[in-house]
Order: C-alpha cells, then structure tokens, then sequence
C-alpha cells in the first residue's frame, strides 16, 4: 500500500518557466511533508517543508502548498533553472514516529 | 552539510555471501536510519535507530539485522545476500528532538552494492 504517491515519473519544462511537482497521500495522519532532491550519485537533500498547520511555505524559487482535504502536495519551482534537473522525492510522517514515507521520485529535465 | 559518512561507497559481491554496510555521522544526532533505493519503488525504510542499542524494522526488513552500540555509528548486515538485495543503500540521520516529527532527515551519499 503506498502511502506517498508520485503519479508523474518524469517532467519536462523549459528553462525560466515554472516547474510543478505533485504528490498525493492517504494517511490523514500525516502532519509534516518534505521534499527532496536528488543527483545521480548523491544522497537525497532535503529541499523544503511544510506542517499540516499551514497551506504555503515559500524559500526563495521554492513554494510547497498543502491541500490537506484533497491529501494533496504540490512543489512549485519559479523560475525553473538547468540546474534543478534532478529527481524530486516527496515524503510525509506524522508526529511521534520518527518514521518517513517516500514517494517513487519524478524525474524533472530543465531544458536549456 | 550533515556529516555522514557511508562505507564502502561500492561494493561487489557474491550470492550467500555476509555483508556489512557502514554508517558513521559526526551530528550526534539520535535517529539514524537504512533505506534501499529501486527504480519504480523509491526510497523504503529498512531499519532505524532512535538511540544507542534501540532499533525497530523499517518496512522492507527481512533478510537484514542492524545494530547500534555507538551513537555516531549504525551498521546494516545482510547476514546472506541474494540477488534482490542489489540495490543503492542510503542512511539518513535526524535529530530526533521532542515529541515533533517535524524535523528534516539528512542523508549519506550511498553505497552502490551488486550481489551477482
């Protein structure tokens, strides 16, 4: 049962527009999101966050919005840079657990 | 960055044979983890630490052991390897302060282990 899902394996956009990431969760209990990237032969960095109190979380190119009725998470990239070609994962956990639930990745290409 | 460091960084192996995978961080921080990384699966949980000789399974954990005895180090053994342990083993470390969860995990850079 996947908790954390990543529906789109792969996104395309063009440098200097607006890259949109999305993920999707079934457990209600979740109360903290995070997103990370990853570079082939690197270790996942962790990107940006959100708590289940707020809807928006913003740092600098990087805005996650929380849909918490629609279990719905989406990271928005403005302007979308080569650089940010890489694979995005998405994970949740809820309080207390210390455990953290990964989606499969979308792969983003930055195209030039 | 957070220092993890993650040993050996690749690692080619024969079937039935022990391995051991090494995971050392200089944060002090209490959590630890193991994950595995597939394509089509992204990352799943193994085992995790949240203290000196404390573990608990992860959500893929058969076929691996853990243990604890430092703070800095965690070490994940496949005590005989199969072929469906080929994968790209991450740790991860968290700080693992209050009751929050809300706190971000900080990851190795992997090690690349083939099973043939």
């Amino acid at each position: 049962d996947q908790q954390v899902k990543q529906n789109s394996p792969s996104l395309s956009v063009q440098e200097g527009r607006i890259s949109i990431l999305n993920c999707d969760y079934t457990n209600s209990m979740f109360d903290y999101f995070l997103w990370y990237k990853k570079y082939p032969a690197e270790g996942p960095t962790f990107l940006i966050s959100i708590s289940s109190i707020k809807d928006k979380n913003e740092d600098g190119r990087f805005t996650v919005f929380l849909n918490k009725s629609a279990k719905h998470l989406s990271l928005h990239i403005v302007p979308s840079q080569p650089g940010d070609s890489a694979v995005y994962f998405c994970a949740a956990t809820f309080s207390g657990t210390y455990k953290y639930i990964f989606g499969t990745g979308t792969r983003l290409k930055v195209l030039a | 960055d957070a220092g993890i460091t993650q040993s050996p960084r690749h690692k080619v192996t024969e079937t039935g044979t022990p391995v051991t995978l090494r995971c050392h961080q200089t944060e002090n921080h209490r959590y630890m983890y193991w994950y595995r990384q597939d394509p089509g699966h992204g990352l799943r949980l193994i085992h995790y630490s949240y203290g000196v000789k404390d573990t608990d399974k992860g959500e893929v954990s058969d076929g691996y052991s853990v243990s604890r005895s430092k703070t800095e180090d965690f070490l994940l053994t496949l005590e005989s390897a199969t072929s469906s342990q080929t994968s790209v083993y991450f740790c991860a470390i968290s700080e693992g302060m209050g009751q929050s969860s809300n706190q971000p995990q900080h990851f190795g850079d992997g090690t690349r282990l083939s099973i043939l």
